[in-house]
């Protein structure tokens, strides 16, 4: 089976643009939770979709916006991009939502950088 | 709050000895603890994990223990090798409200395992 597959690896945005990043989980997976991860903080829980609808929320501010599709792939969006947003955005998926017991597996991240 | 504190921040060993990382949770209803290795440029992917019904789960060099009572969990790495050297995070099930779960994530520990 194929991973959990992110793109892009790489994206540089100036602030107060906006920008979305892509995820794409394994195969028969319904189950999708973003990560923001940064030297300072780890890695910090942003939100978890499981078909199509939002389960879980972290205490990210509301610029930090999701979607999951019918095929289960997931998109964020962050608005207004501040310097502070400049991360790894991790992508993981697993077989099923909102019991927190089963394995999450990650992407390999999409790095942003907010000039 | 919802909490995994982990160490030691670094840890530093020869190879072919043993490196043991510690974490405690804050949640008594945590049920599920796995341990992620996150390579440089990687994602983390999973390398163990164990069920609140269990006390110790073993996989060659790798074994977890888990005191419910204490609410910590280990990670237990025998016989070191240079292709150990990582960052390694625990993580454990919070309740997020509900009966929904999210994998809270410790803040990781760089282990350099020196030839």
């Amino acid at each position: 089976k194929a991973g959990v597959t992110q793109t892009p690896r790489y994206l540089i945005k100036t602030r107060g643009q906006q920008v979305t990043l892509s995820c794409s989980p394994i195969s028969g997976h319904r189950s999708v939770s973003w990560y923001q991860q940064t030297p300072g903080q780890g890695l910090q829980f942003l939100f978890e979709y499981f078909s199509e609808t939002q389960r879980n929320k972290g205490n990210f501010p509301g610029r930090f916006s999701g979607r999951q599709f019918s095929n289960s792939r997931s998109e964020m969006n962050v608005s207004t991009l501040e310097l502070g947003d400049s991360a790894l955005y991790l992508c993981a998926s697993r077989d099923f939502g909102g019991t927190g017991n089963s394995p999450l597996h990650f992407g390999n991240g999409t790095r942003l950088t907010v000039t | 709050g919802e909490n995994v504190e982990q160490h030691p921040s670094t840890l530093s060993v020869q190879e072919g000895d043993s490196a043991v990382i510690k974490c405690t949770y804050s949640d008594s209803a945590s049920n599920y603890f796995p341990w992620y290795k996150q390579e440089l440029g990687k994602g983390p992917q999973l390398i163990i994990d164990i069920r609140s019904n269990v006390g110790e789960k073993k996989d060659q060099r790798i074994a977890v223990t888990l005191n419910k009572t204490a609410k910590h969990f280990s990670l237990h790495i025998t016989e070191t090798q240079p292709e150990d050297s990582a960052v390694y995070f625990c993580a454990a099930s919070i309740r997020s409200g509900g009966s929904n779960y999210k994998l809270t994530f410790g803040k990781g520990t760089l282990l350099t395992v020196n030839p």
